[in-house]
């Protein structure tokens, strides 16, 4: 098992440009989540899904999309980037859509907006 | 406002002595505590969790213990190895919160040989 991948692992964009993060999980889990990790802090949530074809804001959404696309994949777009994106982004999968059980993160993707 | 705290960036502790890391909370809706370590470049890994029934719970070298009425959870390592060294991070999820989990900032953890 692979567990929880994410590509691409470094990107730089200059600002206005687009992308989409790729996240994908083999676990058979329920919920996805996007996360980003600034400099000295802790992990704040972007967005979650709790199930295939439900999404959810988080702490800081402003500024991303996301798409629930099946079971295993939740992708998280960007449309416009700005410099305050620049951050280490970390997808996490659970088995569990209540509070109970650990969540399974991918490696990152370091995203740099110049 | 922060409701999940670490409130020290750093902690430094000679190999084979215990580590104590420390966390606050402050939402009373909090049910479940977790745990996670993290290496410079990777994703976070879960350690161990506690649920608020309970008052500790133990897995090998690392136990974690709750006290509800001050809402503090602490995390004890003994004996402390040089692989130990990482970041280390509070979460806590509350029953209504749909899997969502609330992050301290993280205490860097240096195991010195």
């Amino acid at each position: 098992n692979a567990g929880v991948t994410q590509t691409p692992k470094f990107q730089v964009l200059k600002t206005g440009q687009s992308m989409t993060l790729q996240c994908a999980q083999d676990m058979n889990h329920n919920s996805m989540y996007w996360y980003r990790q600034d400099p000295g802090m802790g992990l704040r949530l972007i967005y979650y899904s709790a199930s295939e074809g439900t999404t959810d804001k988080g702490e800081v959404p402003n500024g991303y999309n996301v798409s629930r696309l099946n079971k295993r994949e939740f992708s998280l777009r960007l449309e416009s980037a700005a410099p305050s994106q620049t951050s280490v982004y970390f997808c996490a999968s659970s088995e569990a859509s209540t509070n109970l059980g650990e969540q399974y993160f991918g490696p990152g993707t370091r995203l740099t907006v110049t | 406002d922060q409701q999940v705290k670490q409130n020290s960036p750093s902690l430094s502790v000679q190999e084979g002595r215990i580590s104590i890391l420390n966390c606050d909370y402050t939402n009373s809706m909090f049910d479940y505590f977790l745990w996670y370590k993290k290496y410079p470049a990777e994703g976070p890994t879960f350690l161990i969790s506690i649920s608020s029934i309970k008052d500790k719970n133990e897995d090998g070298r690392f136990t974690v213990f709750l006290n509800k009425s001050a809402k503090h959870l602490s995390l004890h390592i003994v004996p402390s190895q040089p692989g130990d060294s990482a970041v280390y991070f509070c979460a806590a999820s509350a029953n209504t919160n749909a899997g969502k989990s609330t992050f301290g900032d993280g205490t860097t953890l240096t195991v010195k040989p």
